[in-house]
């Protein structure tokens, strides 16, 4: 357990839709940080937010959004699905520091 | 931006048997870290090396981090059927911009 939890762990939606997808870091880590990983892919990094400020974006679509609050909590909102945004969606947080990144058990979504 | 070269990219192995991946950068990381995959599970930390030169053990899994910073290996020892998987390794940069950098991983299969 590598204590990021990601809620919820499966999501279905329909094309059009919007989500919203939940990441509590590990205690004490300031940093959060979303990646997509689609069928056979890699790990492809979309935001990043330390302490409730946007530190750094990747391959983050306009339809995508995220945000950090004072609880240091993350929110990842997909808006305008299509049906590639199915995918994997995988929180990670860190120290102050960055180096050594510790991932949720992500959020399987599928859009139908 | 950064690429990472994983190979292979694939591999079957006895069990029993010895296995060595690795990474190559065109840049250089400050931070080299190995995960490991679970179809449908998040990345979970095998090993994290911070130090050029840098060679770590956790249990049968050796980590090094190369003398140029430009790359890294991983073997694994005497195989086993939960050594099934894919692994990833990746680099963090420096400067203010840390974001890891994924290889594309390494689906280990291990054969009775």
């Amino acid at each position: 357990d590598s204590g990021v939890t990601q809620t919820p762990k499966h999501l279905i939606t329909a094309t059009g839709q919007r989500v919203t997808l939940r990441c509590s870091p590990r205690s004490g880590d300031l940093s959060v940080y979303w990646y997509q990983q689609s069928l056979d892919q890699g790990l492809q990094f979309l935001i990043q937010y330390y302490n409730g400020e946007e530190r750094a974006k990747g391959n983050i679509l306009e339809r995508f959004s995220a945000q950090q609050f004072p609880d240091l909590h993350s929110e990842l909102n997909l808006s305008s699905l299509e049906l590639g945004d199915s995918a994997l969606y995988f929180c990670a947080s860190s120290g102050a520091g960055g180096e050594t990144q510790y991932f949720g058990p992500g959020t399987r979504l599928l859009v139908l | 931006g950064q690429q990472l070269n994983q190979s292979p990219q694939s591999m079957f192995i006895q069990e029993g048997e010895d296995v060595s991946m690795n990474c190559t950068s065109s840049s250089i990381f400050n931070t080299w870290l190995w995960y490991k995959q679970d179809p449908g599970e998040g990345p979970v930390l095998l090993i994290a090396l911070y130090k050029a030169g840098e060679l770590t053990s956790n249990g049968r899994l050796t980590a090094q981090f190369g003398i140029t910073r430009k790359d890294s290996f991983l073997n694994i020892s005497a195989s086993i059927p939960s050594d099934v998987g894919i692994y990833f390794c990746a680099g963090l940069p420096s400067g203010s911009a840390r974001q890891l950098t994924f290889g594309s991983g390494t689906q280990l299969t291990v054969l009775p």
